[in-house]
């Protein structure tokens, strides 16, 4: 059955230092979303990607995050200057279509110290 | 107000009974809604969705909507202690494609 990967599955990086997260939607899907989920709170929206561009993104989602897609498979999250805050799990999701059901990847947990 | 809500719980429910999971969202533009299953320290992962007024039925689960009361639910019958976990409502509004959650209602299957 197709599935999301993503690596690594657990980062720990140093405050102020570059993390990037990678992720393999499920190939034949179009719509590639980042989640957040800080430990004991709600699962956030962060940004969603079709057609090579942001197609939405939300305030948590700042100068310091970008996405991309620099081959057919991948989908990256770059934090570029980390914060202790920024320790959460972070998944990636794709759908085929807009307005159906996403499906997750078993999502990196970033610890930044 | 907000978006969706749910009650965080712990819900207690004995092993062999039907839990009911319940979740209101504010948007009347919303259109698609799903239930995602949580264990601790995992990804949400897809139990339902829901498009349209009514009940769906997939096994031992059941969700129903009620657009007109902006009122989704999930039955799960025959629990199982398997069935412990963070239920997440979620769902998708018309003008844009993300998937909005709930915090989640945390369910014990007591054996």
């Amino acid at each position: 059955e197709p599935e999301v990967t993503q690596t690594p599955s657990h980062q720990v990086t140093q405050m102020g230092q570059e993390v990037i997260l990678r992720c393999v939607p499920i190939s034949n899907h179009l719509y590639f979303y980042w989640y957040r989920q800080i430990l004991g709170q709600k699962v956030e929206f962060l940004v969603s990607f079709y057609n090579n561009e942001i197609s939405e993104k939300s305030e948590i989602f700042d100068d310091q995050f970008s996405v991309e897609r620099p081959d057919g498979s991948n989908f990256t999250l770059k934090i570029r200057s980390t914060k202790l805050e920024d320790s959460a799990m972070y998944f990636c999701a794709s759908s085929p279509t807009a307005n159906t059901e996403a499906f997750f990847g078993q999502g990196t947990r970033l610890t930044v110290v | 107000q907000k978006e969706v809500e749910q009650n965080s719980g712990p819900l207690s429910v004995p092993e062999g009974a039907i839990a009911s999971l319940n979740c209101t969202y504010s948007d009347r533009g919303s259109q698609s809604f799903f239930w995602y299953r949580q264990y601790s320290g995992k990804s949400p992962e897809l139990i339902m969705s829901i498009y349209s007024n009514g009940d769906k039925e997939d096994g031992r689960f059941t969700a129903q909507l009620n657009k007109a009361s902006q009122y989704v639910s999930l039955l799960i019958r025959d629990s199982q202690p398997s069935d412990s976990a963070t239920y997440l409502c979620a769902f998708t509004r018309n003008r844009d494609d993300k998937i909005i959650f709930g915090k989640g209602t945390r369910l014990h299957i007591l054996p």
